[in-house]
């Protein structure tokens, strides 16, 4: 069965540092990847996904993604932390072998900027 | 405007009682999701639907049934067997194998 690990449940990062927020995965296929932001009280709103091609993911508001096959992980980043960036953080993950559209996701991570 | 929209945003459950959650999708998706989520336990998938009249359990189907007679409607039955079901309830769509879109939720509780 497909899996989804956010190891962190809550990451701090000084505003203008680098941020990263992780996330490793599980599947029997290959893996659609994807990651989502929620404010709070909010539905989710889409930040990037990687489905094939290209290994770094470039997504909204400055995000970016790595997809690592070998370490099968997906991990969230952005060179430059805004106060405005602090929110819910999650990876979510769809195993191709699987043959249907099952869609998991991850506890999720709480990101919170410092000013 | 498209979009996804629940109703409705509070809804309150009284003991033994069956509770129905609405998600309405103007997008012309085919597959629909319902996703529970608590505090520290993250989005849990109850049910999804590739298609109309059909759909599979997720992780947590337990307590829940779902019906998809529409397209763009996917309705979630909280029944009285669910014996914790106070929680956030988002609902979901996409285009095979892309995004999901999410509506802005219903937050159930027990009174």
């Amino acid at each position: 069965a497909q899996s989804v690990a956010q190891p962190e449940d809550q990451v701090n990062v000084a505003e203008g540092n680098p941020l990263t927020v992780k996330c490793t995965y599980s599947v029997s296929g290959n893996p659609y990847l994807f990651w989502y932001v929620q404010y709070p009280n909010r539905g989710l709103q889409f930040l990037l996904k990687y489905i094939t091609g290209d290994n770094l993911v470039k997504g909204s508001y400055g995000f970016e993604a790595e997809f690592n096959k070998s370490q099968t992980s997906f991990h969230l980043k952005k060179p430059s932390a805004l106060v405005s960036d602090s929110a819910l953080y999650f990876c979510a993950v769809r195993d191709v072998g699987l043959g249907d559209d099952k869609i998991i996701f991850g506890k999720g991570t709480r990101l919170h900027i410092l000013p | 405007d498209g979009g996804i929209t629940q109703s409705p945003k509070y809804l309150f459950r009284k003991e033994g009682q069956n509770v129905t959650l609405s998600c309405e999708q103007n997008l012309n998706h085919d597959a629909m999701y319902w996703y529970r989520q608590d505090p520290g336990q993250g989005l849990r998938l109850i049910y999804y639907s590739q298609i109309v009249n059909d759909f599979q359990k997720g992780d947590i189907a337990e307590g829940y049934s779902v019906s998809r007679e529409k397209k763009e409607s996917f309705p979630l039955t909280v029944t009285s067997a669910q014996k914790n079901p106070t929680a956030f309830y988002l609902c979901a769509s996409s285009i095979v194998s892309e995004k999901l879109f999410f509506g802005s939720g219903t937050q159930l509780s027990v009174l």
